[in-house]
Order: structure tokens, then sequence, then C-alpha cells
């Protein structure tokens, strides 16, 4: 079974510019959440969607959005990049059901310059 | 105070060694909790995945979970130099809330 694929796997941009990154969940998996990872930070949720919505939501601010497609397959959208920014970009799947737990991508590597 | 507290190492230990990793929690409506594990430039890997209190063994992993005192462990037997990675606790209430992450320990396993 394939695992979850997250495409670029490195991206460089400018400040200002904007960046969509995609995820395809593990088939059959309905739930797609996705992470920023910084050393300083660690994992920071920043949104989960579930049958095409969003159904939790971390606290970043307006510019990161989500959306989901109706075969699962999510994408995460930051607008106006700034330098922090810079992260790793982890997005994990699940069934979204009860006792089922998630499973990572390898991440997109964002650097900002 | 951090919702979920973990030692961030370095932890540095002998081939063949038991490690013990840990976490704390402050939030006692946490029910489900994960162990992964990150090797550099790699998304995280699920390694352990349990309900409520009690252990569970798979393999050479053991995760304990002690709810009374909001306190989790990960227990790695004989460990070898592969295993030297990130560790990662996770945990959440019920199955829809999301998940609040450790900030991770890492662990060099020394041949």
């Amino acid at each position: 079974k394939a695992g979850v694929t997250q495409t670029p796997r490195y991206l460089i941009k400018t400040r200002g510019q904007q960046v969509t990154l995609s995820c395809s969940p593990i088939s059959g998996h309905r739930s797609v959440s996705w992470y920023q990872q910084t050393p300083g930070q660690g994992l920071q949720f920043l949104f989960e969607y579930f049958s095409e919505t969003q159904r939790n939501k971390g606290n970043f601010p307006g510019r990161f959005s989500g959306r989901q497609f109706s075969n699962s397959r999510s994408e995460m959208n930051v607008s106006t990049l700034e330098l922090g920014d810079s992260a790793l970009y982890l997005c994990a799947s699940s069934a979204g059901t009860p006792n089922q737990p998630q499973h990572f991508g390898d991440g997109t590597r964002l650097s900002i310059l | 105070q951090k919702e979920v507290e973990q030692d961030p190492g370095p932890l540095s230990v002998p081939e063949g060694a038991i490690v013990s990793l840990n976490c704390t929690y402050s939030n006692s409506a946490f029910q489900y909790f994960m162990w992964y594990r990150q090797y550099s430039r790699k998304g995280p890997e699920l390694l352990m995945y349990t309900y409520s209190s009690g252990n569970k063994e798979d393999g050479r992993f053991t995760a304990q979970v002690d709810k009374s005192s909001k306190y989790i462990s990960l227990f790695i037997r004989d460990s070898q130099p592969s295993d030297s990675a990130t560790y990662l606790c996770a945990m959440r209430g019920t199955s829809y809330d999301k998940v609040i992450f450790g900030p991770g320990t890492s662990l060099s396993v020394i041949p």
C-alpha cells in the first residue's frame, strides 16, 4: 500500500510570493492534517480536513489555507510568504474514524529567501 | 506550561542498552497516545498507538501509559544504532480532536 505522498519535496521562494503544497493520502483515508515543523517550535498543527470539510484548525494566520478534494487529496496554500514561514510542512492521513492513528508523509521543505 | 512536555535530550546510549523515553502532559482529557520516530529529512513514522492506561508491547518496543500521573513512556530494548532518531510523543482527546505533539527527544545509539 502506498504511503502518504507530498509534492514537491523541496521549494525555494522569496518573501511576498505564494506557494501551494500537495498531499496525496493513503488510499482509503479520508482525513488529512497539515503540520508545520521548525527546530524552535516543533510540530505545530495547521488544520485537518475530513470529507472535503475543515474539521479542526490551529492557531495560524489566515495566510495559511487549505482544501481537500473529493478524492481526499489535499492542498495547502500560503500567501504573502514571510521569512518565518521557512519550515518543513508535513501532511498526515488517517481513516478519520476512532482508533485510527495518523501516518505522515516525508514533507515539503520550504525555504524563504 | 506546555500541554505536552518531553526532555529534548540529546540522549546518548551504548548499543544494546535499554532506553527509556518519557512525556508528561497536563490535559486529563487525553485518551489516545502515540509514539513516532523521525529520522533526519524524513516524516514521523508511527511506532506505537495506545488507548487509555496500560502497557503495549511490539517487538523491542513497549509503551506505557499512566493516566493518573499524566505520564507516558516508551522503552526500547536491545537498542541498535538504527534506533538513532528523534522520538515524538503525541496525544489526543476524543478521536476528532487535534493531535498534540511533544517537542521530541533526540536519541543516539553508539556502536
